[in-house]
């Protein structure tokens, strides 16, 4: 069974621009998480996805945003990137929600 | 908000067993214990998680506490490719459709030392 793939793996923006990240869960995984990783702040979590409906929203701004489909691959988008969110976003997805989570290898994305 | 704290770092000799402590004083009823290791830029890999009862699989043990306030992850015999940072977390159990924010420390960065 394929795990859960992200895409692309780096990416590099400046300032002022939008991001659009991919997420596809294995295969039946009908839950998508995403978080915000930084060496200073760790894993933050940023929005979960179950069904097509936001289930839990992190403490970021609206600037950040997600979406999860009918065959629950998930997108999450950044809007006027800012410096400070270069960082290793990564997704998860679980069979349900809550459960054990299966981690993507990430999108690298650097702002400049 | 379930929180867990666990020390910044720790050493570990190799062949020996390492022991990473985990509190998690606000765990709910319901909530399951989670370990996860991260490997440099790599995703957060699963361990083992468990509820009430000591948990053992191939990768590692869990002993959690009677009260369920703090927990043990054993990894009985360390290796060089054991150094990565290690999460604990709770999460509620699957279905339950009631997560509380998920909020992932900063870990422990455990080191093999030859």
């Amino acid at each position: 069974k394929a795990g859960v793939t992200q895409t692309p793996r780096y990416l590099i923006k400046t300032r002022g621009q939008q991001v659009t990240l991919s997420c596809s869960p294995i295969s039946g995984h009908r839950s998508v998480s995403w978080y915000q990783q930084t060496p200073g702040q760790g894993l933050q979590f940023l929005f979960e996805y179950f069904s097509e409906t936001q289930r839990n929203k992190g403490n970021f701004p609206g600037r950040f945003s997600g979406r999860q489909f009918s065959n629950s691959r998930s997108e999450m988008n950044v809007s006027t990137l800012e410096l400070g969110d270069s960082a290793l976003y990564l997704c998860a997805s679980s069979p349900g929600s809550g459960g054990s989570l299966f981690f993507g290898s990430g999108t690298q994305l650097s702002v400049l | 908000d379930a929180k867990t704290t666990q020390p910044t770092s720790m050493d570990c000799a190799e062949g020996r067993a390492a022991n990473l402590p985990c509190n998690h004083s606000t765990i709910s009823g319901n909530e399951y214990v989670y370990w996860y290791r991260q490997i440099h830029s790599q995703g957060p890999q699963y361990i083992i998680h468990g509820l009430k009862n000591n948990e053992t699989n191939e990768m590692a043990s869990l002993i959690i506490t009677e009260d369920r306030k703090s927990s043990t992850l054993i990894l009985p015999h360390a290796t060089l490719r054991d150094t990565a940072v290690y999460y604990c977390i709770v999460r509620a159990p699957m279905g339950t459709g009631n997560n509380r924010k998920l909020i992932w420390g900063l870990g422990t960065s455990l080191a093999v030392n030859p």
